[in-house]
């Protein structure tokens, strides 16, 4: 089985701070992914990533940076946290794009951000 | 930007009985995925049709897609208290790229015992 798993499940950060979101996945998948979920939002794409240092902008870019140095491990970067940042993040993986296929989504890491 | 919308927003239903639920898009597609997600967790994948493909079973599981009206219902059978989840659809257009893919706000489904 595909695992997907995320650095923490809760995170409480300061306004201002640098904070990092890791992700790592097992399956040797190529393609890996950051959305937020908000509450009658669903599930917004900030950043995806096709390949080892190769990245993507989602819908909401802002604020955000990625990093994916290595196969297995996705990084999501907010530079300069701010309280509408607080969110559930979720991290998923996927095989390659060449056909259809499924996402394998990490358990979340709730951010706080006072 | 938001590509699929649930139908309804929230469902509340006693064990055995079955859950519907729809979801229409804006877009073309080439898939349409359904996932559930227990209450602060990830998602998980429950099933995926084609664009070419009307129907699709898995389990308890029935999922309908209509293109020509661009929408597509999740039913759930005889289900049960362990079915109580948000469930989400989500789309893979022809022109998104790697993946990609748009999700709805999802509906949240109560089965009460």
């Amino acid at each position: 089985d595909v695992k997907v798993t995320q650095s923490s499940r809760y995170l409480v950060k300061r306004t201002g701070e640098k904070v990092f979101l890791e992700c790592v996945q097992d399956m040797d998948h190529e393609n890996m992914f950051w959305y937020r979920q908000d509450p009658g939002l669903g599930l917004r794409l900030i950043y995806f990533s096709y390949d080892v240092k190769m990245k993507e902008k989602g819908d909401i870019p802002e604020g955000y940076s990625v990093s994916r140095e290595k196969k297995e491990r996705f990084s999501l970067i907010l530079e300069s946290a701010s309280t509408n940042q607080t969110s559930m993040y979720l991290c998923a993986s996927s095989l390659w794009a060449g056909r259809p296929n499924e996402q394998f989504f990490g358990p979340g890491t709730r951010l706080t951000v006072l | 930007s938001q590509q699929g919308e649930e139908d309804p927003q929230a469902l509340s239903i006693q064990e055995g009985e079955n859950a519907t639920m729809n979801c229409s898009y804006k877009t073309s597609i080439n898939n349409l995925q359904w996932y559930r997600q227990n209450s602060g967790r990830g998602l998980v994948h429950l099933i995926l049709i084609r664009s070419n493909e009307r129907e699709k079973h898995s389990g308890r599981l029935r999922v309908t897609l209509d293109t020509s009206k661009k929408s597509s219902s999740l039913l759930i059978t005889a289900s049960r208290a362990a079915d109580t989840a948000s469930y989400f659809c989500a789309t893979e257009g022809p022109t998104d790229s790697w993946g990609k893919l748009q999700f709805g706000a999802g509906t949240q489904v109560v089965v009460t015992p």
